[in-house]
């Protein structure tokens, strides 16, 4: 069975410091992965989807980043972490039309 | 592009009783999914259950199922004999068909299951 792992689950981290939040997938091959993030009290807002290695799309523009060094290795970064970049961030992977949940990180920006 | 609503921010059943959640949405396509997840506590996003528009008959998994309106776009549902463990937030999500990678999920509602 498929499994996704993220980490670390929780992150406070200062204004202006980097990000890097990893997700990986077990049991698939050639996944579609994405990143979400849900702020408080919301629903989730597409941020990065991956059909492949190297291939990234962005659905929102901001200071985040993301990219796909193995097939089922998914990482958002950032070089400045701002206020407003606090919030859940929760990875997903998918194949047809289904979407699966990783447990989530929560991040704080102080 | 698509948009969907759930109109209840929160909602409460007792125990065993049968709760029924809303949600609407917007799209001019024609073929697309339709999904409940839902949101414990803990967080973690869990699939429900699923509706393909192009199917006329109503999902169901144990003791959820949903009603799917394709003319009036609404997609709610139903939990039946409500347990402490369905108290969770219920997000409604909507994706196009075949080749489009966007879930698109509403705000959610609050469901609490009172003992």
């Amino acid at each position: 069975s498929q499994t996704i792992h993220q980490w670390p689950a929780t992150l406070v981290q200062p204004v202006g410091s980097p990000l890097s939040l990893e997700c990986t997938v077990e049991g698939t091959s050639n996944p579609n992965l994405y990143w979400y993030r849900q702020a408080a009290g919301r629903g989730l807002q597409l941020l990065f989807y991956s059909v492949g290695i190297g291939q990234i799309s962005s659905e929102v523009p901001q200071n985040l980043s993301a990219s796909r060094p193995q097939d089922r290795q998914f990482i958002l970064s950032s070089k400045k972490l701002l206020l407003s970049d606090s919030g859940f961030y929760l990875c997903a992977w998918g194949q047809n039309y289904e979407q699966y949940f990783g447990p989530g990180t929560r991040l704080t920006v102080t | 592009a698509q948009t969907v609503t759930q109109s209840q921010p929160e909602m409460s059943v007792q125990e065993a009783e049968t709760v029924t959640l809303s949600c609407t949405y917007d799209t001019s396509e024609n073929n697309y999914y339709l999904f409940w997840y839902k949101q414990p506590p803990s967080r973690q996003m869990i699939l429900v259950i699923r509706q393909e528009a192009y199917k006329q008959q109503n999902a169901t998994e144990n003791r959820f199922s949903v009603n799917f309106q394709k003319a009036a776009k609404s997609f709610s549902l139903k939990i039946s004999d409500s347990q402490l463990g369905d108290t969770a937030m219920y997000f409604c999500a909507f994706q196009p068909g075949a080749g489009s990678y966007q879930l698109t999920f509403g705000k959610g509602t609050k469901l609490s299951v009172i003992p």
